[in-house]
């Protein structure tokens, strides 16, 4: 299986401050097709995940370009510009290239 | 608007069966997948399987032959069914659409005696 790692596991971050996640892939995520199925996820207390960023950097519909994905291959990496309180809760990324799909471990975003 | 929701029994005896419904709304079934994940204590975020738009299922091949995923595209139903259940299946279970782009709210499975 596809092993993602992601680091920090946690991350303490003042509103208004910039924040980074990374993840990394046991194995290239690049498929057949060409398309890299690598996603990020946001799932705040309570809640069920919610997708913010497929194909490695294409935004879904409604997520602030405060956020933004960038990576290849085996490394990737979601960013945000300005952290607001909106976006604590716990990042993941779910790779969708290879059978099983899997999910990094998470990385949970407090205030500082 | 796209809406999907699972059910399920709650509370489930070790060695029995789970079946969880998850009901969509917004779209068809027959144009998109759905998926099936669960978060738990021990594990986190699994993928379970899928099923295509098409009918037919990929499975995570670490439930072996406990999982199956169904569907019923008359009622905008889709169906997991887990047989031979442990303790450490105890956890909540997501549908999700397609790519991931839609998840549920999640249902709450606990087995136990």
């Amino acid at each position: 299986d596809v092993v993602m790692t992601q680091t920090p596991v946690s991350l303490s971050v003042a509103i208004g401050q910039p924040a980074s996640i990374s993840c990394k892939s046991s194995q290239s995520l690049v498929g057949t097709s060409g398309k890299t199925y690598l996603n990020w996820l946001l799932q705040r207390p309570g809640q069920s995940p919610k997708r913010l960023i497929y194909l490695v950097s294409k935004l879904d519909s409604g997520i602030p370009d405060r956020f933004s994905g960038s990576g290849s291959e085996t490394d990737f990496t979601l960013k945000i510009s300005r952290v607001e309180a909106d976006d604590l809760g716990v990042y993941y990324c779910l790779q969708g290239t290879h059978f099983p799909h899997t999910f990094g471990a998470g990385t949970k975003l407090e205030l500082k | 608007q796209v809406q999907l929701k699972e059910t399920g029994p709650g509370l489930v005896q070790p060695t029995q069966t789970l079946s969880i419904t998850c009901t969509v709304s917004g779209f068809s079934l027959t144009s998109y997948y759905m998926q099936w994940v669960r978060q738990t204590p021990g594990k986190g975020l699994e993928w379970m399987g899928f099923i295509r738009s098409g009918g037919s299922t990929e499975y995570n091949s670490e439930f072996k032959s406990r999982l199956s995923i169904s569907r019923d595209t008359s009622k905008n139903q889709v169906f997991l069914k887990m047989n031979s259940l442990k303790t450490e299946d105890t956890g909540v279970y997501y549908c999700a659409r397609n790519y991931f782009d839609y998840w549920g709210q999640g249902v709450m499975v606990t087995v136990s005696s």
